[in-house]
């Protein structure tokens, strides 16, 4: 079951290598960003998450990246391993009224062995 | 899948047909949202609620309607399925307004 189109870009890493996937943001307004994985057929599920008055935040093999300036994310897979295959994308939240997210379609992540 | 989960998890149905998806929390969280997600888009919700009785309308609302009686249980219904209503639907909650989105497994729906 694909979970978001056909023709997402792909990132191929080897094994035990590290994993760099970009994201970038549309709203300059935007102060919460999150990272989620999402496996063929499953829900998405959350990674890590920052807000905007950080730049950087670490997690257990994971580190996101937050550039203001460019309106840019990424997330860091240190060690990739094959359970990290899967799709990940980003949202970001903004204030209009109430809270309001935008979710990218993501990047397809394949581990080869 | 944070306690969330998601009936019937797969259907087929007929054009014109009433359909409902239902939600069901153990997590006792106020908010909940329904979202559609398609090829070539990220993540659309359709509608959220932020409590008993109190829903609202998001970004992709037309043709679909939501009920919640109950804290755990929020209800998707499709009043009369169209094609273009052909998705997968994920049920998400959060702790506070507007904080981390945590997701269910997702229903399946082909509308023929």
């Amino acid at each position: 079951g694909e979970s978001v189109g056909l023709h997402l870009p792909t990132l191929s890493v080897q094994e035990g290598d590290n994993s760099i996937i970009n994201c970038a943001y549309s709203n300059s307004a935007s102060d919460y960003f999150i990272w989620y994985k999402q496996e063929s057929g499953k829900g998405p599920q959350f990674i890590i998450d920052i807000r905007s008055n950080m730049d950087k935040r670490q997690g257990q093999r994971v580190t996101v990246l937050l550039n203001k300036t460019v309106k840019h994310l990424s997330l860091q897979i240190a060690a990739t391993q094959p359970g990290d295959s899967a799709v990940y994308f980003c949202a970001e939240r903004y204030t209009s009224g109430t809270y309001k997210y935008i979710f990218g379609t993501g990047t397809r992540l394949k581990v080869l062995a | 899948d944070a306690g969330i989960t998601q009936s019937p998890r797969h259907k087929v149905t007929e054009t014109g047909t009433p359909v409902t998806l239902r939600c069901h929390q153990t997590e006792n969280h106020r908010y909940m949202y329904w979202y559609r997600q398609d090829p070539g888009h990220g993540l659309r919700l359709i509608h959220y609620s932020y409590g008993v009785k109190d829903t609202d309308k998001g970004e992709v609302s037309d043709g679909y309607s939501v009920s919640r009686s109950k804290t755990e249980d929020f209800l998707l219904t499709l009043e009369s399925a169209t094609s273009s209503q052909t998705s997968v639907y994920f049920c998400a909650i959060s702790v506070k307004k507007g904080e981390t989105q945590y997701f269910g497994p997702g229903t399946r729906l082909l509308v023929l």
